[in-house]
């Protein structure tokens, strides 16, 4: 089983839409999440991080479900500039802290 | 603040070239990591540095070096190069303390070898 796992899209959707997107994590060790948004051809950049009790930075909204190890992120009136990929981001605490990676859900919000 | 930059931008090596990829950043940060992403894939630990003179394993080793002499570089040196080193390679940075997990990465190194 991979350690992060997201669906890898494309999620099309029309501008203004809601889209939601998930990420499971297989160590219940994990200590810290993340979304990351990147564009193409681009590098990753921090969205937001997710809390236990689960934050909303504007339009985005992400959650963190431990028992059933798995994040999400909502997306709100989708706009056309929404469109990238997003990556679910996992932190073992120790060792560097290491970051490791879902492959990415893409998203096209279309007009 | 230039953040963190990446040279060359782009590269095509030969077969058995060798090269480096170039990092630096100007933030003071002491944790400093390079990645790789193959198209469509997510991005794989290669090699990563907590400090000065401290680098250690990632989770794809295999094919690459690194040094940390300054706090500011973390040069990637690539000896033999192979066709499955193609991909796109990111350096990134963090500072260190509990809490500052955000990584800033560079704009990446596309390397073709054929």
């Amino acid at each position: 089983r991979k350690e992060v796992e997201q669906d890898p899209g494309p999620f099309n959707v029309p501008e203004g839409a809601t889209v939601a997107f998930n990420c499971t994590y297989s160590n219940s060790a994990s200590q810290s999440f993340f979304w990351y948004r990147q564009d193409c051809r681009k590098e990753p950049k921090l969205l937001m991080s997710v809390y236990s009790s689960g934050n909303e930075d504007g339009r985005f909204t992400a959650q963190l479900n431990r028992a059933s190890q798995y994040i999400s992120l909502l997306i709100r009136d989708s706009k056309l500039s929404d469109s990238a990929t997003y990556l679910c981001v996992v932190i073992l605490t120790g060792g560097g802290n290491k970051l490791t990676f879902g492959t990415g859900t893409q998203l096209k919000v279309e007009l | 603040n230039a953040g963190v930059t990446q040279t060359p931008k782009f590269r095509i090596l030969k077969i058995g070239q060798s090269m480096t990829l170039q990092c630096t950043q100007d933030m003071n940060h002491n944790y400093m990591y390079w990645y790789r992403q193959d198209p469509g894939m997510g991005l794989k630990l290669i090699y990563y540095s907590v400090g000065a003179g401290i680098t250690d394993k990632g989770e794809v080793p295999n094919g690459y070096n690194v040094s940390r002499s300054t706090t500011e570089d973390f040069p990637l040196r690539l000896e033999l190069a192979a066709p499955s080193q193609t991909s796109v390679y990111f350096c990134a940075s963090r500072r260190t303390g509990e809490g500052f997990y955000e990584q800033y990465f560079g704009p990446g190194t596309r390397l073709t070898v054929t």
